[in-house]
């Protein structure tokens, strides 16, 4: 099993709708999840982080950790094509045996397209 | 405030070849990581370094990769000789390292390509 998995759509919705990406992962050792969005012929961009269980709202992003259920949701609302991209799920697996905070390991990605 | 740049875009060359590749990060930023995305699988981490000191490379996938961080400023990575497998893009990120979690800023990536 791995330690991230993550669907990689592709995702095609309509503007306005809501969007809801997830993730599941392994290891209950995890405390912080973060998500990157990463638009083409770019580097990923960090959109929001969460520590531990519970829900964390930026605007129109929440984002949603269940920790009992080792899942992970990053829900759009009103989407809008500017947010045609390609999200990530992310966790600092350095922690987990005294490595490197910034060690992230990655889910695959969901490629998002939202049309106008 | 310029971002992490990387230097090249793109690369292309031959099996047994040799390539570096560059990476200069957000000034002020003593962590600087590498990543890599092969086509197909996730963004993986290769290295870490702190100023110029190795902090963790557990992800190096074996010793044709070169990872040099000289005076703690720009980085490079050199891939001697490059394979097939080795094709993908190479991301390199840095951050500040103050406590809690790492906000990593990404550059846009070398993309090689081993032929």
């Amino acid at each position: 099993q791995k330690e991230v998995e993550q669907d990689p759509g592709p995702l095609s919705v309509p503007e306005g709708a809501i969007v809801s990406l997830n993730c599941t992962y392994s290891n209950s050792a995890f405390q912080y999840f973060m998500w990157y969005r990463q638009y083409s012929r770019k580097g990923p961009e960090l959109l929001m982080y969460t520590y531990s269980s519970g829900n964390k709202e930026d605007g129109r992003f929440t984002a949603q950790v269940d920790k009992s259920s080792k899942y992970i949701s990053l829900f759009i609302r009103d989407s809008q094509p500017s947010d045609s991209a390609t999200y990530l799920c992310a966790m600092p697996q350095g922690l987990n045996y005294g490595g490197s905070q910034g060690n992230l390991i990655f889910g695959k990605g969901t490629k998002l397209s939202v049309k106008p | 405030e310029a971002g992490v740049t990387q230097f090249p875009s793109h690369s292309v060359i031959e099996k047994g070849q040799t390539v570096t590749l560059r990476c200069d990060p957000i000034s002020g930023h003593d962590n600087l990581y590498w990543y890599r995305r092969v086509m197909g699988k996730e963004i993986k981490f290769l290295l870490h370094f702190v100023k110029e000191s190795k902090q963790d490379e557990s992800g190096m996938p074996n010793n044709r990769f070169l990872a040099e961080r000289t005076g703690g400023t720009y980085s490079t990575l050199k891939v001697q000789p490059a394979e097939l497998e080795d094709s993908g893009v190479y991301f390199c990120a840095s951050s500040q390292g103050l406590s809690g979690y790492e906000k990593l800023f990404f550059g846009s990536g070398t993309q090689l390509s081993v032929l």
